[in-house]
């Protein structure tokens, strides 16, 4: 069964730092896995999207990388805003299923 | 209208009661899911419709029922719920090809914040 884990739970970083929210899935076999953004009480924005056979996407200050072969994945934020402050969402699609699997999400602070 | 709408945007019920969420998709997608967020649990996926036929149902139960008319409408029906069915409910839609290989990306509307006293 594919179980997803995201670190730090929660993390609070002054404005303009860079940063890095890590994700990590059980099963390698995967066909894509997508970053969300939640706000509270909100539903997801999605962020990007990598297929399997892609290393990266960037969109805008974000960069997300996944390495299929251990099992990781990585959200960088660069020059981080107060605006920024929300809950960032990793999902991977399993090789054999439809639905996303989540992880529990980290909460992100960004203090002016 | 654009992307995912659902409605109501918030919804208090008894546990005799019965009600529908509703959800729309106005981007041309032919797959539609249902997920629950409970507090401190990661997001679970309920239903999913593609090409309006219901394809997967992870063994939720039979007081919520899923009814999906035409690939832009998508419904929740509850009945009999209990107090921890209280939860997020979230409707989201992509567009998926023939094959596995083919999934894409899923967008989801914002939510029905359901509380069963």
């Amino acid at each position: 069964k594919q179980e997803v884990t995201q670190i730090p739970a929660a993390l609070s970083v002054p404005e303009g730092e860079n940063l890095v929210l890590n994700c990590s899935f059980t099963d390698s076999a995967i066909y894509n896995l997508q970053w969300f953004r939640q706000d509270p009480g909100k539903g997801l924005t999605s962020l990007l999207l990598i297929q399997s056979s892609q290393r990266e996407q960037t969109s805008g200050r974000l960069n997300a990388s996944l390495d299929k072969s251990s099992g990781r994945s990585t959200l960088y934020i660069a020059a981080s805003q107060p605006g920024d402050s929300a809950t960032y969402l990793c999902a991977v699609r399993p090789g054999s299923a439809r639905q996303l699997t989540f992880g529990s999400g980290t909460q992100l602070t960004v203090l002016p | 209208e654009t992307g995912v709408t659902q409605t109501p945007r918030h919804l208090v019920m008894g546990m005799t009661n019965k009600k529908s969420l509703k959800c729309e998709q106005h981007l041309g997608h032919n797959a539609m899911y249902w997920y629950k967020q409970s507090a401190k649990k990661p997001l679970e996926l309920m239903f999913v419709y593609s090409l309006e036929e219901r394809v997967e149902n992870n063994s939720v139960p039979s007081r919520f029922s899923p009814e999906c008319p035409n690939s832009s409408h998508l419904f929740l029906h509850l009945h009999t719920l209990q107090p921890e069915d209280s939860a997020l409910y979230l409707c989201a839609s992509s567009q998926d090809g023939t094959g596995m290989s083919s999934y894409n990306e899923q967008f989801f509307g914002p939510g029905t914040r359901l509380t069963v006293l």
